[in-house]
């Protein structure tokens, strides 16, 4: 079982508020991700890190930003939500072993922008 | 053309079928090869690492074809727990590369 988590589990907000989706992960891991996923669609990368105070910005363009002081810790704030920002957001985290890089993910974020 | 493709599905098959999905990647410098597996509303979670030789776990078995560029992976005898959405993941070689995940596969398996 991964040891990767996130908070809230389930966020319903209005638009204009600033939001922070928090991931936490307790396997010392390197490598932590955001993906979006809207329902029965393909999951999007929108930031992800290689270690402390590394950021770097993924495939999708998101209006998002994160951070990483803290080796387990990699939030994602939302300065301004807004209704199109509506998805589900997962964070992952994985260690580089040779080849082999499983990515661990956590519950996932469930937001709402009214 | 995108780095990692899959047909979407969704694949319906019968109980106890056996079922197979391809997943194609384009660049030749991919080294490493994975299969997730997504439940409705769920996180993905790890099925099966694709070794060059090819592995098995019980009914799963996944092979890679390097010269074609593509990945597979077989379910024997299906049972109604494995309906879920499969996805693939490649990755180039080098720690600072990035996972690319296919969009996935759906399967239901009817009783």
């Amino acid at each position: 079982e991964a040891d990767i988590y996130q908070t809230p589990r389930y966020l319903v907000i209005g638009t204009g508020k600033k939001i922070t989706l928090e991931c936490s992960q307790t396997m010392g891991h390197d490598k932590m991700y955001w993906y979006q996923q809207d329902p029965g669609m393909e999951l999007h990368l929108i930031h992800y890190s290689y270690g402390v105070n590394s950021t770097e910005k993924g495939d999708l363009s998101s209006e998002s930003t994160v951070s990483r002081i803290r080796t387990e810790h990699f939030p994602l704030t939302l300065e301004s939500a807004r209704p199109s920002h509506t998805s589900q957001y997962l964070c992952a985290s994985s260690h580089h072993r040779g080849f082999q890089e499983t990515q661990y993910f956590g519950p996932g974020t469930r937001l709402l922008v009214l | 053309r995108k780095e990692v493709e899959q047909d979407p599905g969704p694949f319906n098959v019968p109980e106890g079928a056996t079922v197979a999905f391809n997943c194609t990647y384009s660049n030749s410098a991919s080294q490493s090869f994975f299969w997730y597996r997504q439940d409705c509303r769920k996180e993905p979670k790890l099925l099966m690492s694709v070794y060059s030789s090819g592995n098995e776990d019980g009914r799963f078995t996944a092979q890679l074809n390097r010269a074609s560029q593509y990945i597979s992976l077989l379910i024997r005898d299906s049972k109604l727990s494995d309906s879920a959405t499969y996805l693939c993941a490649v990755k180039k070689s080098g720690g600072y590369q990035k996972v690319t995940f296919g969009t996935g596969t759906k399967l239901q398996v009817i009783p």
